[in-house]
């Protein structure tokens, strides 16, 4: 079963404003990593954020940690029709290797 | 194009029966990872392999079982399959084992239980 929530579970916007999703996990971890999965595709990886750092960049995307609360939260800025995806947190906790679990995911839905 | 190859990408096949996934990493990629998606329980690890060898395990049923080749090309195989093991089967692959390492994944394998 996930060890993760995702909120919400699904989110409709307009092309052009900013989409924001939610992570919480349960345990602790090495990192969190976010990833997209087109419909009927495999997951592309995103970006991945140490346990020790507490925001991160890439593009249009930003990515905040809070390891107190368990948290992590996914921007995207400016968002695009081709934006439109499931996206899902993956932590990677202690003593797990590289061991993936992932979140229930949040379905984004960006209309042109 | 992740690199990661998976073959077959649609499976029909009858509950009791027996499947053979296969997966070849992206070109220079030691770890392989196998990942199961249904409906009802998500995305969930089942199994990694690291240049041949076993590294961790997850929830994978005893009636499923894995290996990683010489040239690193993996096989996942299902056997005695029943109804609820239908759902999207993904390998995923990096360059090494350790943590801090994103995994590539692959278009998945769609498995369908009649």
């Amino acid at each position: 079963s996930q060890q993760g929530e995702e909120d919400p579970q699904a989110l409709s916007i307009q092309e052009g404003e900013n989409a924001t999703m939610n992570c919480s996990y349960k345990t602790s971890i090495n990192n969190l990593q976010w990833y997209r999965q087109n419909s009927g595709r495999g997951l592309v990886h995103l970006i991945l954020i140490r346990s020790n750092e507490r925001e991160k960049h890439s593009g249009r995307l930003r990515v905040t940690l809070d390891t107190s609360k368990k948290s992590s939260s996914l921007l995207i800025t400016a968002s695009r029709a081709a934006d439109t995806a499931s996206y899902f947190c993956a932590t990677v906790y202690n003593n797990a290797g590289n061991m993936l679990t992932f979140g229930g995911g949040t379905r984004l839905m960006v209309k042109p | 194009d992740s690199g990661v190859t998976q073959t077959p990408k649609h499976l029909i096949t009858a509950t009791g029966q027996r499947v053979t996934l296969r997966c070849s990493p992206r070109s220079g990629d030691l770890s392989v990872y196998w990942y199961q998606q249904s409906l009802d329980q998500g995305l969930q690890f089942l199994i990694q392999y690291y240049n041949g060898e076993e590294r961790a395990k997850g929830n994978i049923l005893e009636r499923f079982s894995a290996q990683q080749f010489p040239d690193l090309h993996s096989e996942l195989n299902l056997s005695s399959l029943e109804l609820g093991d239908s759902a999207l089967y993904f390998c995923a692959s990096s360059v090494g084992h350790r943590d801090n390492q994103p995994q590539h994944f692959g278009d998945g394998t769609r498995l369908s239980i009649l």
